[in-house]
């Protein structure tokens, strides 16, 4: 069965404390991993994909990268603005389109 | 700029009633997608369509819930009757199949008293 495991459930970071989002995955074929940031009350909004082993995507405080089982969320230099639950989904080959997600990953940045 | 529209984005109903829900994806985007979100369970994929065509609705309780696409620009989800148990957050996502990613919008929260 196709399974997606976010770690830790939550996490609490002074600002400037650099840290990783671990995301394991079983599928049956990987066509892509996903990563969404949500803030309370909204939709998730999308912030990469990733779609080979070895591949990395970085966008302002953010780099996502990605094995042959999980994929790490790296947070540099955290601001209280990042603050948000972090989710992630993969689309497996025989599942068309569909993502499956993970719980996510709830960040809190104190200043 | 383009985003996906969900409306209401509040609902508030008493059991056995029905509600529906209303999403308008982002033009040009051919697959459309519900979901529903609970702190239990999570994000949880109930049907998805593409190019108006249902393909995948394993998700939905059948007996209370239906999907449809009457036209390009419009995703409905119906559920009749209610359940206090659908209580959660339903979000519309729309996307190319090419690509993969799928854009959110903001959500219809429903509560079933």
């Amino acid at each position: 069965e196709d399974q997606v495991t976010q770690s830790p459930e939550a996490l609490r970071l002074q600002e400037g404390e650099s840290s990783s989002l671990n995301c394991s995955y079983t599928v049956s074929g990987l066509r892509g991993l996903f990563w969404y940031r949500q803030d309370p009350g909204k939709g998730p909004e999308f912030l990469f994909t990733l779609y080979s082993a070895g591949e990395e995507k970085e966008k302002e405080r953010l780099k996502a990268t990605l094995t042959k089982k999980e994929s790490f969320l790296h947070i540099t230099a955290p601001k209280p603005e990042d603050s948000a639950t972090y989710l992630c989904a993969v689309q497996a080959n025989q599942a068309g389109t569909a993502l499956i997600f993970g719980k996510g990953t709830t960040l809190s940045v104190s200043s | 700029d383009a985003r996906v529209t969900q409306t209401p984005r509040h609902k508030v109903t008493e059991m056995g009633q029905e509600v529906t829900m209303r999403c308008q994806p982002i033009l040009g985007h051919n697959t459309v997608f519900w979901y529903r979100q609970t702190m239990m369970q999570g994000l949880e994929l109930l049907a998805y369509f593409r190019n108006r065509a249902p393909l995948d609705d394993s998700g939905m309780p059948k007996d209370r819930f239906s999907a449809e696409m009457p036209d390009a620009t419009l995703a409905t989800l119906k559920i009749q009757p209610s359940e206090p148990r659908d209580s959660a957050v339903y979000f519309c996502a729309s996307g190319l199949e090419e690509g993969g990613e799928q854009f959110f919008g903001p959500g219809t929260r429903l509560t079933v008293l």
